[in-house]
């Protein structure tokens, strides 16, 4: 059973550095084909994706973020990391982690997201 | 990057009907690398189309992915009251994503 959780901190501070951790099972990052991506979705707003990070630890990062971004990825611990740098209200939103599995593509796997607020 | 565009932004329906959902990329894409969500309210998004067409593991046949290029459509043959939510189109290269901004499903 393949399940993803995030964790992090609900409310940061403009200018702070939000840190978040996407726990998963059911699979292994290490596994040919892997990939975890971190989207986020502003209240009532679209999903943006932010960043992946595949089964050979290649990263991509979303152009307009990339400045502010870091993905890492822990394979013992079955987790992948995600940190945003210089934080702002706007960046208020339900962080996703989730999962896509080539060759089909898609995101099959989503954790139930977790919504950070920036707020002084 | 490419840039995909939903329309329309609302679309108003009665159980039963059929409705079609454009996305249209701002540049030619491979057929393989798109993708249909839907969402609910407070709920993630669900993974209906892959690869354009093909279906993911437990979606009713009642949804279709049609398309190939710029131009693609998620097809709902005959609406039930579980349809009526929001829905993404997805491009996943191979290197960057990008979503649309959605088409809310609602009842008319």
């Amino acid at each position: 059973q393949v399940t993803l959780k995030e964790s992090g901190p609900a409310l940061v501070k403009p200018t702070q550095t939000l840190t978040l951790t996407c726990t998963f099972s059911g699979f292994s990052l290490s596994t040919s084909g892997m990939r975890v991506s971190w989207i986020r979705q502003p209240p009532g707003k679209a999903l943006e994706w932010l960043a992946r990070i595949d089964w050979d630890d290649d990263k991509f990062y979303s152009t307009s973020l990339k400045t502010r971004l870091t993905i890492s990825k822990d394979t013992s611990k079955n987790q992948v990391v995600l940190t945003m740098t210089n934080m702002d209200p706007v960046d208020t939103a339900t962080y996703y982690c989730a999962r896509m599995r080539l060759p089909q593509g898609g995101f099959d796997y989503w954790g139930q997201g977790t919504l950070v607020t920036v707020s002084s | 990057e490419v840039v995909l565009t939903q329309s329309p932004g609302t679309l108003s329906l009665s159980p039963g009907e059929r409705a079609a959902l454009s996305c249209r990329a701002s540049e030619s894409v491979t057929s393989s690398y798109l993708a249909w969500y839907q969402q609910k309210p407070g709920r993630a998004p669900r993974l209906l189309i892959y690869g354009a067409s093909s279906r993911a593991t437990g979606i009713p046949d009642r949804f279709s992915g049609s398309g190939s290029g710029t131009d693609f459509t998620l097809s709902i043959s005959r609406l039930e009251p579980e349809d009526f939510a929001v829905y993404f189109c997805q491009h996943y290269g191979n290197s960057l994503y990008t979503f649309g901004q959605g088409t809310k499903v609602e009842i008319k």
